[in-house]
């Protein structure tokens, strides 16, 4: 069952340009979004996250977008550069008192950023 | 900054073995997890521990799964008797008390049966 999915495994986009990275759920009962970027052979870093409440996070050249009726987010990079070259997981998360509320990965979308 | 540290880095075991992964979540922190991602994939969890015991897990989270907490610093994944397919990243992660859903994980450790 893929309550997170990412339905593009990959991603390229020139230097400068910008980066949209989408991801789509199920379960209505997330009430926390997050982006994390991975390199290989690394631990998931935080990147973003959006509360429930709200459609949009912005940090610096990162953006997030809810759309909850959609059930649908996006991550938005701009400007793209080389260092953002990672693999970006969605993950999403249910409040459930007492217990210790795990996040649900996505597939991950690979970008690649060209020069 | 605090980070949660992960050892071994690389662990090479043979099939039937069993394997300890360790993790120092962040000092303050009161849930802990392990993750894992088998090569390509996405990342899968696997359990979570609050108050000194096991808060949720996942189907993969076997009877040859086990984790403990056994000195207040430590947070310890054992397999019993590996197979083939535990062959992944594992990764270990820790939040404090305040949800907001992010948690804040380890480098990972490598665990390769043969």
């Amino acid at each position: 069952d893929q309550q997170v999915k990412q339905n593009s495994p990959s991603l390229s986009v020139q230097e400068g340009r910008i980066s949209i990275l989408n991801c789509d759920y199920t379960n209505s009962m997330f009430d926390y979004f997050l982006w994390y970027k991975k390199y290989p052979a690394e631990g998931p870093t935080f990147l973003i996250s959006i509360s429930s409440i709200k459609d949009k996070n912005e940090d610096g050249r990162f953006t997030v977008f809810l759309n909850k009726s959609a059930k649908h987010l996006s991550l938005h990079i701009v400007p793209s550069q080389p260092g953002d070259s990672a693999v970006y997981f969605c993950a999403a998360s249910a409040d459930n008192t007492g217990t210790a509320s795990k996040l649900t990965f996505g597939t991950g979308t690979r970008l690649q950023v060209t020069l | 900054e605090p980070e949660v540290t992960q050892t071994p880095s690389h662990q090479v075991t043979q099939m039937g073995q069993e394997v300890i992964l360790r993790c120092v979540p962040i000092s303050n922190h009161l849930y802990f997890y392990w993750y894992r991602q088998i090569l390509g994939q996405k990342v899968e969890f696997l359990v979570s521990f609050y108050n000194n015991e096991i808060s949720e897990k996942s189907e993969i989270f076997d009877d040859q799964f086990s984790v403990e907490r056994p000195d207040g610093s430590n947070f310890t994944l054992k397999i019993r008797s590996t197979k083939l397919e535990d062959s992944a990243m594992y990764f270990c992660a820790s939040r404090d008390w305040t949800y907001t859903g992010e948690l804040f994980f380890g480098e990972g450790s490598r665990l390769t049966v043969l």
